[in-house]
């Protein structure tokens, strides 16, 4: 148990669909991070969050919007969504997002795109 | 963009042999990361070394950093079944904002 948890595991859905992936981390920590790992392709950092304010967006499609409500809990809203957005979903969280810092992950969401 | 570049892609070995993997990184950093991956789960953190540090051990790993040649090694000892996993390097991207990880290095180790 890292102190970050993902929820749902696993998720299917039609690309018309919208569905919302959802992380919270128990760990009094400030920043939180949206990453997608696809089958053969290293991690890509998607958004980046600091005390509920976003400071990195790596140029991710408009179909994937992040929230994050307070510093506990960040979501990842999504809509029409394309095969190609199948992948792993990890969120993570790290005491600062600057410095030497150390990030712990949640299990991520598995989500798959018909 | 990718930072890190870990190196060989696959690895197998018995159990009881020590598993090197490398990681080639392109810009100057503060400290390096190494990270392992169980299939379909999160990564979980191993061991950071900064930038001035030559060496550094924890139990059964050993992390070399050589800055000159942009270069880090995860040496694993005595390896064990449940060592089998990804492993992957990490370094901060040029902003400082966030952590960038290379493609991995996928260990099995065979009882």
């Amino acid at each position: 148990e890292t102190g970050v948890t993902q929820t749902p595991r696993h998720l299917v859905m039609g690309m018309t669909n919208k569905k919302s992936l959802k992380c919270e981390q128990h760990l009094g920590h400030n920043a939180m991070y949206w990453y997608k790992q696809s089958a053969k392709k290293p991690l890509e950092l998607m958004f980046v969050y600091s005390l509920e304010e976003r400071v990195e967006n790596n140029s991710v499609p408009s179909r994937f919007s992040p929230e994050c409500p307070n510093s506990s809990h960040l979501f990842l809203h999504l809509h029409t969504l394309q095969p190609e957005d199948s992948a792993l979903y990890l969120c993570a969280s790290s005491q600062d997002p600057e410095g030497d810092e150390k990030l712990f992950f949640g299990s991520g969401t598995q989500l798959s795109v018909l | 963009s990718q930072q890190g570049e870990e190196d060989p892609q696959a690895l197998s070995i018995q159990e009881g042999e020590n598993a090197t993997m490398n990681c080639s990184y392109k810009t100057s950093i503060n400290n390096l990361q190494w990270y392992r991956q169980n299939s379909g789960r999160g990564l979980v953190h191993l061991i950071l070394i900064r930038s001035n540090e030559r060496e550094k051990h924890s139990g059964r790993l050993r992390v070399t950093l050589d800055t000159s040649k942009k270069s880090s090694s995860l040496l694993i000892t005595a390896s064990r079944a449940a060592d089998t996993a990804s492993y992957f390097c990490a370094t901060f991207n040029q902003a400082g904002t966030a952590l960038i990880f290379g493609k991995g290095t996928t260990l099995s180790v065979s009882s």
